[in-house]
């Protein structure tokens, strides 16, 4: 067990919708990642946050959003999804958002599109 | 811009002999450079890390890895694997960005009594 919680687990829902994904990172670590793992791209870098502030951003489309909340709780928000979009997202967090440090992953949350 | 490619999408082996897992990468910066394991149905774990120092990196359940500069490797070996090493295995780099890893497309580890 990580210390990193992601909800829901699998979600299930059709083109066109908009869903949220949910993670809470280790208590005390101020970073959380977002990784989309697919079939096709393999695991791919979405974004990063640290203490609140967007602090990287990788290939994450438009349709999709981020937050970290005052909490240190993040939220992943995708919208008009696509069937391509159906992939495992992970969350990760680490103590800094510094270079080196170790992420700690989630369990993952299995989205798949209809 | 970095780039990994890990050499091998399936390595198959028997238990208690050697394995190796070979991953090369492409960076036009020094890199921080990673593995990581993920058993099926689970997140990520760290296996180990390069930061810097010592070329010979050694990690969790025996397992260890080398860096190589010159020829941008950064491969990872068990002397000896067990059935539970099982498993997807991938090698990462860091860069410049805070945070940002890039992964190879894994590599799966099937050990067979």
């Amino acid at each position: 067990d990580s210390g990193v919680t992601q909800t829901p687990k699998h979600l299930i829902t059709a083109t066109g919708q908009r869903v949220t994904l949910r993670c809470s990172p280790r208590s005390g670590d101020l970073s959380v990642y977002w990784y989309q793992q697919s079939l096709d791209q393999g695991l791919q870098f979405l974004i990063q946050y640290y203490n609140g502030e967007e602090r990287a951003k990788g290939n994450i489309l438009e349709r999709f959003s981020a937050q970290q909340f005052p909490d240190l709780h993040s939220e992943l928000n995708l919208s008009s999804l696509e069937l391509g979009d159906s992939a495992l997202y992970f969350c990760a967090s680490s103590a800094s958002g510094t270079s080196g440090g170790e992420q700690y992953f989630g369990p993952g949350t299995r989205l798949t599109v209809t | 811009a970095q780039s990994v490619t890990q050499l091998d999408s399936q390595v198959p082996v028997f238990e208690e002999a050697p394995v190796e897992l070979r991953c090369n990468y492409s960076s036009s910066v020094s890199v921080y450079l990673f593995w990581y394991v993920q058993y099926p149905n689970q997140g990520l774990q760290l296996l180990l890390k390069y930061l810097s120092g010592s070329t010979l990196v050694k990690g969790i359940n025996g397992f260890e890895a080398e860096f190589n500069k010159s020829q941008t490797s950064f491969h990872l070996r068990k002397p000896s694997v067990h059935i539970s090493d099982t498993a997807e295995y991938f090698c990462a780099v860091e860069g410049t960005s805070y945070g940002k890893l890039t992964f190879g497309q894994g590599t799966i580890l099937t050990v067979h009594p």
